[in-house]
């Protein structure tokens, strides 16, 4: 079945560094990738939906200055966390599809538990 | 915008059976899906149901729809204490700006007792 590969799974970083996650279908092609975010005990958030070659679309509220995507390739996108902060302290989870139609076609990575000190 | 509303847990004893229930408001939902989430992990797919069905049957899952109610619900059948473990509902807009994103509830937790 399809599988998305999310990296690193934990990662823990200084107060003004960036973070890259990387996110990676491995045997299909992810026309369209979206990135979650879930703070403790609650929902999923979708923070942002990026399309292969093409410019990520933001969600409200979500500051894309600060959450930089790219979608470079239909097999990897990236979430690179800007000047981290220790509120971005979150698990933060990518999920893909190939977008020939929506059925059962959302595979999600494991995601990656970031702590900002 | 949409909205899944889901109660916030559920304790059971093994070997029982267990009912997550989930409510939506996009009437125009056109795949409503159930994940679960173990800790620390990202989601695992369980099962999902077509707008225009009324059941869906998989080994132990059984999904209930009830469109008019805008009311959806999981049963697990003999549950085991590997159960344990957050479970969504979540909803696929049907089209404009929506299309494609998965609205997620905030997530049962479901509590297997031995």
């Amino acid at each position: 079945g399809a599988v998305v590969s999310q990296h690193p799974s934990r990662v823990i970083c200084k107060s003004g560094t960036s973070v890259k996650i990387e996110c990676r279908s491995l045997d299909f092609q992810a026309t369209t990738m979206f990135w979650y975010r879930q703070f403790p005990k609650q929902s999923l958030m979708l923070m942002a939906t990026s399309n292969e070659g093409s410019k990520a679309t933001y969600e409200q509220g979500v500051e894309k200055d600060k959450f930089l995507i790219n979608h470079a390739s239909l097999t990897l996108s990236t979430l690179t966390v800007t000047s981290a902060h220790p509120e971005d302290s979150s698990f933060y989870i990518c999920s893909a599809t190939t977008g020939q139609g929506f059925i059962g076609g959302y595979t999600f990575g494991s995601g990656t538990r970031l702590t900002v000190v | 915008g949409e909205d899944v509303e889901q109660s916030l847990f559920l304790s059971v004893r093994e070997g029982d059976s267990s009912v997550i229930n989930c409510t939506y408001t996009d009437s125009s939902s056109t795949y409503l899906y159930w994940y679960k989430q173990e800790p620390g992990a990202g989601l695992q797919l369980l099962t999902y149901i077509f707008s225009n069905m009324d059941m869906k049957q998989d080994q132990r899952l059984t999904v209930l729809l009830n469109k008019k109610d805008k009311h959806l619900s999981l049963r697990i059948a003999d549950t085991q204490t590997g159960d344990s473990a957050i479970y969504f509902c979540a909803e696929s807009g049907a089209g404009g700006t929506s299309y494609g994103k998965l609205t997620f509830g905030q997530g049962t937790i479901l509590t297997v007792h031995p």
